[in-house]
């Protein structure tokens, strides 16, 4: 019940293609859900978050759809970038475990000139 | 630059040595973790310090273990590890108390065992 599915594993599209990453979790406590990206050889950073009072959150190109009945959330990226090629992660929380993120597996993303 | 630094950046030990990781911190947070990232699988939280307290241990084994001095360090002591621990260890802190999980990661030190 503490796990976090993420789909695909991985993801190529053309620059201006809007890759979408997909996550479904079964532990209905969750109550904050963040996206992280990681680039080679660093670690990963906070790119978008959501809390499941809102269907839905954009920051700049990037948007997060939460279906709360479903128990699913995804990651939108728009018009996409050669600069957005990282490794996205998915991750939900709670607030009796302040901090205590439970990822995703991760998709890596390549997005091809 | 995450504000969390860790060294070394690469490590590569035998079975039977003694090595140590170091995390250090300038972000003013009180709560600092050990995550163990492995190719093809998620994030495993292996401990948390809040205030320098031990509040989380995820069922890691004792060849690992963890020491915070204080709100601005964090190490992970090694010993008589395993080639299935050869992986990405990342530390990372955040306020403590705080709901927003928003964790900030060092670049993490890669290990590789013999």
């Amino acid at each position: 019940q503490q796990q976090v599915k993420q789909s695909p594993q991985s993801l190529i599209v053309q620059k201006g293609g809007i890759p979408i990453i997909n996550c479904a979790y079964e532990n209905t406590a969750f109550d904050y859900f963040p996206w992280y990206q990681q680039f080679p050889g660093k670690g990963p950073a906070l790119l978008i978050a959501i809390r499941p009072d809102v269907s839905e959150k954009k920051e700049g190109r990037f948007t997060i759809s939460f279906n709360k009945s479903a128990k699913q959330f995804s990651l939108h990226i728009m018009d996409s970038q050669p600069g957005d090629s990282a490794t996205y992660f998915c991750a939900a929380s709670n607030a009796s475990n302040t901090g205590k993120l439970i990822f995703g597996q991760g998709t890596t993303l390549q997005v091809k000139p | 630059e995450t504000g969390v630094t860790q060294t070394p950046r690469h490590l590569v030990m035998g079975m039977t040595n003694k090595k140590s990781l170091k995390c250090e911190q300038h972000l003013g947070h009180n709560a600092m973790y050990w995550y163990k990232q492995s190719a093809k699988k998620p994030l495993e939280l292996m401990f948390v310090y809040n205030f320098k307290e031990q509040t989380e241990n995820n069922s890691v084994p004792s060849r690992f273990s963890p020491e915070c001095p204080n709100s601005s360090h964090l190490f992970l002591h090694l010993h008589t590890l395993q080639p299935e621990d050869s992986a990405l260890y990342l530390c990372a802190s955040s306020r403590a108390g705080q709901n927003t999980g928003e964790l900030f990661f060092g670049e993490g030190s890669r290990l590789t065992v013999l």
